[in-house]
């Protein structure tokens, strides 16, 4: 079956600093891969996806790389603010029949201290 | 635009009432999907909805009914609810397309708490 593994949180992290959060994925297929933010008491907003293997994704400073030989979509950022605190999944997706479903990591929480 | 909208923000309701969930986009957008999501968790697909059809039911208890009255709008109709259905609602759409993955879009989501 298709999962996602994310790095186990929370991350606390000071103001300025580089974050990685890893993600992992097994799939059935050629997935795309998402990640999405949550900050709290909100819903969830796309932050970045790629469709294919070496494609980057990229928004507000975040970067995630699809690499198909690690099976990995490691989500980077190279100096986070406090308004970063969020809660960030890693998702899949499959095409065809299956294109309805998003499988979800577990989250990563992310605290960002000034 | 990617926006989709949903209301209330917050519900508050007893065992014994009935309410619904609403949630609309403006996207143009033919495939619209529910979510529960408990406290710490990742979203749980509920149900999901193609061109106003239903096309997946998680299995989900018979007092959660969905209604799609047309491709812009979602209701989740909710009547004798327990107390472990406490969590928030998401609503998502995408553009629904065999040929590419679609992306999903969330709203922010209704908070319900049942007495």
């Amino acid at each position: 079956g298709n999962s996602v593994t994310q790095m186990e949180g929370p991350v606390t992290l000071s103001e300025e600093a580089f974050l990685t959060i890893n993600c992992t994925y097994t799939a059935t297929g050629y997935p795309s891969l998402f990640w999405y933010v949550q900050y709290p008491g909100e819903g969830l907003q796309l932050l970045l996806k790629a469709t294919k293997a070496d494609d980057k994704g990229s928004n507000k400073g975040f970067e995630a790389t699809y690499r198909k030989e690690t099976t990995s979509f490691h989500l980077e950022k190279g100096s986070v603010q406090v308004s970063d605190s969020a809660v960030y999944f890693c998702a899949l997706s499959l095409s065809g029949g299956s294109n309805y479903k998003l499988t979800f990591g577990k989250g990563t929480l992310l605290t960002v201290n000034p | 635009d990617t926006e989709v909208t949903q209301t209330p923000k917050h519900l508050v309701m007893g065992m014994t009432n009935k309410k619904s969930l609403k949630c609309e986009q403006h996207m143009g957008h033919r495939a619209m999907y529910w979510y529960k999501q408990k406290a710490k968790k990742p979203p749980e697909l509920m149900f999901v909805y193609s061109y106003e059809k239903l096309s997946i039911n998680e299995s989900v208890p018979s007092r959660f009914s969905p209604e799609c009255p047309n491709s812009s709008l979602l209701n989740l109709h909710l009547h004798a609810l327990q107390p472990e259905d406490s969590a928030l609602y998401l609503c998502a759409s995408s553009q629904d397309s065999s040929d590419w993955v679609d992306t999903q879009y969330f709203g922010p989501g209704t908070r319900l708490t049942v007495l």
